[in-house]
């Protein structure tokens, strides 16, 4: 079945070094979005993207869709203790824009 | 505007009974949808729904079953409750029409913690 998996599961820094997590699926996305969820929290909703190659930012946040729309990857320029959380890409399941599949997520800890 | 709201925030349940965890949203949502996030294995899709009087199954179905009578009330029944069910609910609603070209942007309830034991 299809698949979106995420890279590292977990990833401890020091504030202010940067971090990437990196978004693979199992098939073509016609868009993916990315979402952050604080620990005890709900998911909120960050970017979508939705053409090949594109790349936005946010502030210190740069997302980027690939070429190939099967990976997508969301890199944090001098963290703070506010990033830590829970990033999770999401993608189209079966294609069906009515439906979202998300990735395994990865886990940010920021040490002051 | 209190957008997507799930009751109740915690719950134990024994294997084999059975309960109604709740959402209802108040922004006008077509699209409605039910994930459950365990450790390790992100979210994942149980049912969702189009429309007042439409549902249907997402990845993991088996267990759950769903009704939409009303645009803004969503509930998720649990017929027969398992220890595999022990989880963290989330309801999560979006603008999502029939012609849209992109999945619309989910907003999220603050969930509902499930302990079957």
């Amino acid at each position: 079945g299809q698949q979106v998996m995420q890279i590292p599961q977990y990833q401890h820094v020091q504030e202010g070094e940067d971090f990437t997590t990196y978004c693979n699926s199992s098939t073509t996305l016609s868009n993916i979005q990315w979402y952050k969820q604080r620990p005890g929290g709900h998911p909120v909703f960050l970017i979508q993207l939705v053409k090949s190659g594109e790349v936005k930012k946010q502030k210190r946040l740069t997302f980027q869709f690939g070429e190939a729309k099967k990976n997508s990857s969301l890199h944090i320029t001098a963290t703070q203790t506010t990033d830590v959380g829970t990033y999770f890409c999401a993608g189209p399941y079966g294609g069906a824009t009515n439906k979202l599949i998300f990735g395994t997520g990865t886990l940010l800890a920021v040490q002051p | 505007n209190a957008g997507v709201t799930q009751t109740p925030k915690f719950q134990v349940l024994k294997t084999g009974q059975s309960m109604t965890l709740q959402c209802a949203q108040d922004m006008n949502h077509e699209y409605m949808s039910w994930y459950r996030q365990d450790p390790g294995m992100g979210l994942r899709l149980i049912h969702y729904s189009v429309g007042a009087g439409i549902t249907d199954q997402g990845e993991v179905p088996n267990g759950y079953n769903v009704s939409r009578s009303t645009t803004e009330d969503f509930p998720l029944r649990l017929l027969s409750a398992a220890p595999s069910q022990t989880s963290v609910y989330f309801c999560a609603s979006s603008t999502q029409g029939p012609s849209s070209s992109y999945n619309s942007p989910l907003h999220f309830g603050n969930g509902t913690r499930l302990t079957v034991t």
